[in-house]
């Protein structure tokens, strides 16, 4: 079957930096998906991985290791309006984006 | 303003009551979607379309269906609304249905009783 793991919630501090962990299990694979969700809205999306390696974009980056079924969202500097959840979503091999139930982020002062 | 509504917001419902959720986008996207998000759990495909005039089947399809008589409209019908089927919408686009970095609208938040 298709799955997606990822820790239900994290806690951090405001100026620090947290790795949030995926790991996936598609038939096929296309890509690899981060998108952010702050309580009461929509997902937006932050990053793109299809290829082995990280993704640096400001303050967030994505890696993605294949071999391992494995991906991560690192944040660093973390600020107030961070605190949101993230979701880690994989491609299958027809194209349909497969969900984590998200990692909810805690930022504390 | 580009981008993707839908509406209503809000909705409470009488079980058995039939209800049709709009969603409009004004991206020219081909590929268009319907999740569910509820609590503890991933975003669940109910039905997608690749592009105007075709449909498919996601992960919960049962007790919905939809319709893509163009590209910018893409409504979810409830045919005969169960408290089961209470939830939060998504609907999303994507310009095409291979890349899928998917644009989400607002939401439309759905009790039925």
């Amino acid at each position: 079957g298709q799955n997606i793991d990822q820790p239900t919630e994290m806690t951090a501090t405001e100026g620090a930096i947290v790795q949030i962990n995926c790991t996936y299990q598609t038939s096929g694979f296309n890509g690899l998906f981060w998108y952010q969700q702050h309580a009461g809205e929509a997902p937006t999306f932050l990053s793109y991985n299809v290829l082995d390696g990280l993704e640096e974009k400001g303050r967030f980056s994505s890696f993605l290791s294949r071999s391992k079924g494995y991906s991560y969202l690192l944040l660093k500097e973390l600020q107030m309006k961070d605190s949101a959840s993230y979701l880690c979503a994989g491609l299958d091999s027809n194209y349909q984006l497969i969900w984590g139930a998200g990692t909810k982020l805690i930022i504390k002062p | 303003i580009a981008g993707i509504t839908q509406a209503p917001t809000s909705q409470i419902l009488a079980a058995g009551r039939r209800m049709t959720l709009r969603c409009t986008q004004d991206m020219r996207h081909n590929a268009m979607y319907w999740y569910r998000q509820d609590l503890g759990l991933g975003l669940r495909l109910i039905h997608y379309s690749n592009t105007a005039g075709t449909t498919g089947k996601g992960e919960v399809p049962d007790g919905y269906s939809v319709s893509r008589a163009n590209t910018d409209d893409f409504p979810l019908t409830l045919a005969s609304a169960v408290p089961s089927q209470t939830s939060v919408y998504f609907c999303a686009s994507s310009s095409d249905s291979s890349y899928n970095e998917q644009f989400f609208g607002p939401g439309t938040r759905l009790t039925v009783l």
